[in-house]
């Protein structure tokens, strides 16, 4: 285990559902992200969270919410999601600063959006 | 636009051969270089990194290569094991964001016993 959960380990749903996806990590950092990982794709750097202030943005569609109550739990909130969204969405932390820049995955959340 | 470009994207190798992978990198400001490592249902993990101010770093039978003047970075499995099987990716940061990771494409490593 790596100290990074997410639930649920699958997901299926219709695109006009709302779903959420929770991240919890219990390493102590202050850095969280969502990635997705498509087929045939590069990890893609979603969100990012430091101190639970959001940071980074890219570009992601707004059917895709993220929230950041505090610096050990992370959600991606879905709705109206499209097929092509169907990927694995994985969650990580670090820390944000210092010599190691190492960052914990999670499991990840399969998506399949009918 | 990828910044990393990762290679091959997927190679078979005989057990206790050397495994290849290459990254090529565009941005000179990157000075973090990691390689995780990812198995079926589990999340990627890190595997080894290094910075460029050395050429290269070992840890036991994985070795990076770094060649700045050339913006590319290599990971080298030497004595290839089935249990490498896995798919690796290379990633690049800038120190002032060294959490800002930008991941090449991925290699699926499967090493034939």
């Amino acid at each position: 285990e790596t100290g990074v959960t997410q639930t649920p380990r699958h997901l299926v749903m219709g695109m006009t559902n709302k779903k959420s996806l929770k991240c919890e990590q219990h390493l102590g950092h202050n850095a969280m992200y969502w990635y997705k990982q498509s087929a045939k794709k590069p990890l893609e750097l979603m969100f990012v969270y430091n101190f639970k202030e959001q940071t980074e943005n890219n570009s992601v569609p707004s059917r895709f919410s993220p929230e950041c109550p505090n610096s050990s739990h992370l959600f991606l909130h879905l709705h109206t999601l499209q097929p092509e969204d169907s990927a694995l969405y994985l969650c990580a932390s670090s820390f944000d600063s210092g010599p190691s820049y190492e960052q914990y995955f999670g499991p990840g959340t399969r998506l399949t959006v009918t | 636009q990828q910044q990393v470009k990762q290679s091959p994207q997927s190679l078979i190798v005989q057990k206790g051969g050397i495994s290849i992978i290459n990254c090529a990198y565009e941005n000179t400001a990157f000075d973090y270089f990691p390689w995780y490592q990812q198995f079926p249902g589990k999340g990627p993990a890190l595997l080894i990194a290094i910075r460029p101010d050395v050429s290269e770093k070992k840890e036991g039978r994985f070795t990076i290569s770094f060649n700045k003047s050339a913006k590319q970075f290599s990971l080298h499995i030497m004595d290839s094991q089935p249990g490498d099987s896995a798919t690796y990716f290379c990633a690049a940061s800038l120190n002032n964001a060294g959490n800002m990771l930008t991941f090449g494409g991925g290699t699926r490593l499967m090493v034939k016993p």
